[in-house]
């Protein structure tokens, strides 16, 4: 079955600077999906990566996509408070959408 | 237009009874998924619907908990015989078709006492 690998689990960082979260998965997947979750509230779609070397920007947050190395990336530019939120990683595994642990950031001043 | 919703959205219950939890997707959404969210966590898969067919049902932890979306649209999740160790966030997300991203509802938060 897919395992969802992210890391790290923990990010603190400083408003201003640059920070890149990592999402490795276990077996060939196509797609993979992010998502960002608020404290408390439910879940909001950020990316949908759907072929190898696929790049999407919104904003502050660049996301990638390596079939080939099993591995996405999620890239922050210049961290604002807004962006404090938990972000997981999601793959496609048959019919499942399996998630990572999840990334908590929070960006402080 | 109206987002993914779910009902009740707490729901306290006594261990033993049973518990019934409504998704209304999107409008025109083929897919249909079921989640258990811990704290802390991220969602774990529980079941998944193309129109009113289920398609997956492998992470439904055993045979208390079944899942129904007869038209193809409303799905609910019953759980039988509630246990102290049901207590979660359950979600519900739908989507356009299963490669599209998900759109998820606010979730019911059960505990079972």
């Amino acid at each position: 079955e897919l395992k969802v690998e992210q890391n790290p689990l923990f990010l603190s960082m400083q408003e201003g600077k640059n920070y890149t979260i990592y999402c490795n998965y276990s077996t060939t997947s196509d797609r993979l999906y992010w998502y960002r979750q608020d404290p408390g509230k439910s879940l909001e779609s950020l990316f949908v990566l759907l072929s190898n070397g696929a790049v999407k920007q919104e904003g502050r947050l660049m996301a990638s996509l390596d079939t080939k190395a099993r591995l996405s990336t999620l890239h922050i530019t210049a961290a604002v408070h807004d962006l404090s939120a938990t972000y997981f990683c999601a793959g496609p595994y048959y019919d499942k959408v399996i998630f990572g642990p999840g990334t908590s950031l929070s960006v402080i001043p | 237009g109206a987002g993914v919703s779910q009902s009740p959205r707490y729901k306290v219950t006594k261990r033993g009874q049973d518990v019934a939890l409504r998704c209304d997707p999107i409008s025109g959404h083929v897919s249909l998924y079921w989640y258990r969210q811990a704290l802390g966590q991220g969602p774990e898969f529980l079941t998944y619907f193309n129109y009113e067919a289920q398609q997956d049902k492998s992470g439904l932890p055993n045979d208390r908990f079944s899942a129904e979306r007869p038209e193809g649209s409303i799905s609910t999740l019953t759980i039988q015989r509630t246990e102290q160790r049901d207590s979660a966030m359950y979600r519900c997300a739908s989507s356009l078709d299963a490669q599209y991203e998900q759109y998820f509802g606010p979730g019911t938060r059960l505990t079972v006492t």
